[in-house]
């Protein structure tokens, strides 16, 4: 039940875009988007529920595709501060909103 | 910042040994979690409370216990300590079932 990030690791150069995605095989009732540096906590981004909807947060934003029971990140003209490991958790509808964490993105942004 | 501490921030022990981490938060959240974290794996949840003295099992629980007497701390106990539970523990808080999470900074538990 552990929902599939993609791609397990990007590097980008500053001011490029990057799209992560994360796919569960049961039907979610929400997704959870986190940023974690290393040696720190993650750090909350956003959070989607089912009814496909989009939401943004400075120039990182995401969908949930229902249909798909898929989420994807959107990450636009990178700076240097977005680098870190991306995670998703997902709650699957009727799972009393526990939530499964993704293994994890690891995006580099190098000047 | 959500006001959540972690109690101790690094510990190390030897296997057998009983370990008790502390979590303490300041929102007055009813919802209160505790994951591990390891290479691979990401974030497991061990167990999590939704009120004082109400607890329930998460996904990798074996060798773990949890009391929470009041809402603003959360104990993770490990009765006796092995090196597969060497690993980064994190406490989270939130104030409803499915609401956002936020995360305190951590415990590095060594286990010799």
């Amino acid at each position: 039940q552990q929902p599939v990030q993609s791609p397990q690791a990007v590097i980008l150069r500053e001011g490029e875009d990057a799209v992560i995605n994360c796919s569960s095989s049961k039907a979610l009732y929400s997704v959870h988007w986190y940023r974690q540096k290393h040696g720190e906590a993650p750090v909350f981004l956003m959070i989607l529920l089912k009814g496909g909807e989009q939401k943004g947060h400075e120039k990182i934003s995401a969908s949930f595709n229902e249909k798909k029971q898929q989420s994807s990140l959107y990450l636009t003209a990178s700076q240097l501060s977005y680098s870190g490991t991306y995670f998703c958790g997902t709650a699957l509808v009727g799972s009393n909103y526990k939530l499964t964490f993704g293994k994890g993105t690891l995006l580099t942004v190098n000047p | 910042d959500a006001g959540i501490t972690q109690s101790p921030r690094h510990k190390v022990t030897e296997t057998g040994t009983p370990v008790t981490l502390r979590c303490h938060q300041t929102e007055n959240h009813r919802y209160m979690y505790w994951y591990r974290q390891d290479p691979g794996h990401g974030l497991r949840l061990i167990h999590y409370s939704y009120g004082v003295k109400d607890t329930d099992k998460g996904e990798v629980s074996d060798g773990y216990s949890v009391s929470r007497s009041k809402t603003e701390d959360f104990l993770l106990t490990l009765e006796s300590a092995t090196s597969s539970q060497t690993s980064v523990y994190f406490c989270a808080i939130s104030e409803g079932s499915g609401d956002t999470q936020y995360f305190g900074p951590g415990t590095r538990l060594t286990v010799l």
